[in-house]
Order: C-alpha cells, then sequence, then structure tokens
C-alpha cells in the first residue's frame, strides 16, 4: 500500500523567511496530494491541495510543487509569519481509493 | 456552524468500557470518513461511507470497532471492551467528491 513520508519532523525559522517541507510517496498510481495545517487542539485544515496533472499550484503565500517521476512534493510557504507556527501534514490517495495516507507530520515554528 | 462536527469532544473511560462516538458530516456531503491519530502522528485511516454504505474497512478496525451511518447522514463510531492503546484522537472527515476532505474537531478518548 501507500505510504507517505515527511521530513524535516521540526522546523524553525524566521519570521519573514521562507519554510519548505517535503514529502514522497510510495505508489505510483496517487493522484491527489492535499496539505493540512492543524493548530494545537484544532481539527486538521486543508490549506492547499494539487492533482497529478499539474507540476505546480499557488494560493498567496503557499505553493506546492509535485515531481511525479522522482514522486515527491512539497510545501513551500513564503514571507512567513508567527500564525504559520502549527503542525503540517502532507497526505497523498489515488483514484479508486477514499483514503488519505499521512505523513508524520512537520511542526513549524516561526520565531519573531 | 456547517462544519463537521463530533461528539463528545473529550471521553474518558476505564479499561473495558464501551464508548461511542458521533459525527455529523457538512449536509450536502455524502461520503464520510473516520480516521484515529495519536500523539505526534499523522491521521490513519479507519473506515469510509458512501451514503449508507460502508465500502472500505482499514485493517486497524479490530473486530471491537463497529462503525455505522444508518440514514447516510451521521455516523456513529463504537469501540467494545475498550483498551488503553485505544487511547487517542477520533477524527471524523466528509466530502462531497472523491477528493478534498473536510475534517471534524475530533473526540479525544482516553482509556484508563
Amino acid at each position: 500500500g501507500e505510504n507517505v513520508e515527511q521530513h524535516p519532523s521540526t522546523l524553525s525559522v524566521q519570521e519573514g523567511d521562507s519554510a519548505v517541507i517535503k514529502c514522497t510517496y510510495s505508489d505510483s498510481a496517487s493522484n491527489y496530494f492535499p496539505w493540512y495545517k492543524q493548530e494545537l487542539g484544532k481539527r486538521p485544515q486543508l490549506i492547499i491541495d494539487i492533482r497529478s496533472n499539474v507540476g505546480e499550484k499557488k494560493d498567496q503565500r503557499i505553493a506546492v510543487t509535485l515531481n511525479k517521476t522522482a514522486k515527491h512534493f512539497s510545501l513551500h510557504i513564503t514571507e512567513t509569519q508567527p500564525e504559520d507556527s502549527a503542525v503540517y501534514f502532507c497526505a497523498a490517495s489515488r483514484l479508486g481509493a477514499q483514503k488519505l495516507v499521512f505523513g508524520q507530520g512537520t511542526r513549524l515554528t516561526i520565531n519573531p | 456552524d456547517t462544519g463537521v462536527s463530533q461528539n463528545p469532544r473529550h471521553k474518558i473511560t476505564k479499561r473495558g468500557q464501551n464508548v461511542t462516538f458521533r459525527c455529523d458530516p457538512i449536509s450536502e456531503h455524502n461520503r464520510l470518513y473516520w480516521y484515529r491519530q495519536t500523539l505526534g502522528q499523522g491521521p490513519e485511516f479507519l473506515t469510509y461511507f458512501q451514503n449508507e454504505a460502508q465500502l472500505e474497512k482499514s485493517r486497524l478496525l479490530s473486530d471491537r470497532f463497529s462503525a455505522e451511518r444508518p440514514k447516510g447522514s451521521f455516523s456513529t463510531l463504537e469501540i467494545q471492551r475498550t483498551e488503553q492503546g485505544d487511547s487517542a484522537m477520533y477524527l471524523c472527515a466528509s466530502s462531497r467528491t472523491q477528493e478534498t476532505q473536510y475534517f471534524g474537531p475530533g473526540t479525544r478518548l482516553l482509556v484508563l
């Protein structure tokens, strides 16, 4: 079955700098890759997603890139702000399969 | 609030007792998912419903676990004869399409 690896497990950056979180997946049939943000004690919230027919997607300060050949995708956050501090999870799923397979999470801390 | 709701938010029980959790999905969503999340890990898929039909179950879902969605609206997850290893956050998600899943706030279970 699908396996998703996420790195790093913790990331600390200065406010205003960029943050990058990387994920690799094992199932070449996976074609949908969402990213969720989870603040302490709160529900995972979808922040951006990408489908396998595109290589990059942007939404304001957040972007996701996908390399299908290498089977990895990355989350990029620019001009980081204190409210970006949270745990971020990547996930993957494939057409016909209903479940999301999540990475282990990255705890992002933005230092003022 | 038109998001996914879950009740109770917290449950403390003694080992061996039965517990039941409820999930109310977003009203127009016919797909409903249950996940389990332990501390420091990403959510793990448990089971999936499309309308009232339970179409997929994870091997994580032992015979002590049962889920229902009797009228294709709310769902319940029951754990019988709870064990300490069942302590986790139980998350429900719903979706209208195969892809974008919206999560509820979760039910945190502690088995003493």
